[in-house]
């Protein structure tokens, strides 16, 4: 059961504008979520985190927002750079996030 | 470099075949994660190990799969009899549990190839 879903697997904008990448969870206990991003070759690497007694965390050019009532979170980059260009995973957890679950993960190209 | 390493990269081995991987996690860290992610989808958690005790295993991790973390420093996953569907990267991740959320570092991964 697919419990975290990126609906759209990829998302190409234009340098300097803002990227949206979203982000849909199912079950309702997750109380952590947190973002990765991926360059070829390399494993994910954390970008940030939003715990859920927040609705919206920063952090430089990033801001996550969740949105509880919706079980949606979205990452923000603005403004994009094309360094940006990699696979961004959403990925949630519970209590004690032994077990993550993660998207399927967005492809972002940001063209210069 | 101190962050996740794993070993080898890159694995081709022929169906029916046992394959080991290594993982060395960050020195500090005493939590250790596999994670199994094929093309088109994100990692899938495979096991976890606090310090040398492996405390939780997913229904993926099949009776061919085992995971060690003798001393609670690396960790080695083996695949016994391999499978074509066991082709995937098998990426580890490591992280310190001092908090109770703590962000996961993760290595470059080994890719299985079962021809």
């Amino acid at each position: 059961d697919q419990q975290v879903k990126q609906n759209s697997p990829s998302l190409s904008v234009q340098e300097g504008r803002i990227s949206i990448l979203n982000c849909d969870y199912t079950n309702s206990m997750f109380d952590y979520f947190l973002w990765y991003k991926k360059y070829p070759a390399e494993g994910p690497t954390f970008l940030i985190s939003i715990s859920s007694i927040k609705d919206k965390n920063e952090d430089g050019r990033f801001t996550v927002f969740l949105n509880k009532s919706a079980k949606h979170l979205s990452l923000h980059i603005v403004p994009s750079q094309p360094g940006d260009s990699a696979v961004y995973f959403c990925a949630a957890s519970l209590y004690n996030n032994n077990d993550m679950r993660f998207g399927a993960g967005t492809r972002l190209t940001v063209k210069p | 470099d101190t962050g996740v390493s794993q070993d080898p990269r890159h694995k081709i081995t022929k169906r029916g075949q046992n394959v080991t991987f290594r993982c060395d996690p960050i020195s500090e860290h005493n939590r250790l994660y596999w994670y199994r992610q094929t093309l088109g989808q994100g990692p899938e958690f495979l096991t976890y190990f606090q310090n040398e005790a492996q405390l939780e295993k997913s229904r993926l991790l099949s009776d061919r799969f085992s995971a060690e973390r003798p001393k609670g420093s690396f960790s080695t996953l083996e695949i016994q009899r391999t499978e074509q569907g066991d082709s995937a990267m098998y990426l580890c991740a490591s992280s310190s549990g001092r908090a109770r959320h703590n962000e996961q570092f993760f290595g470059p991964g080994t890719r299985l190839t079962v021809l």
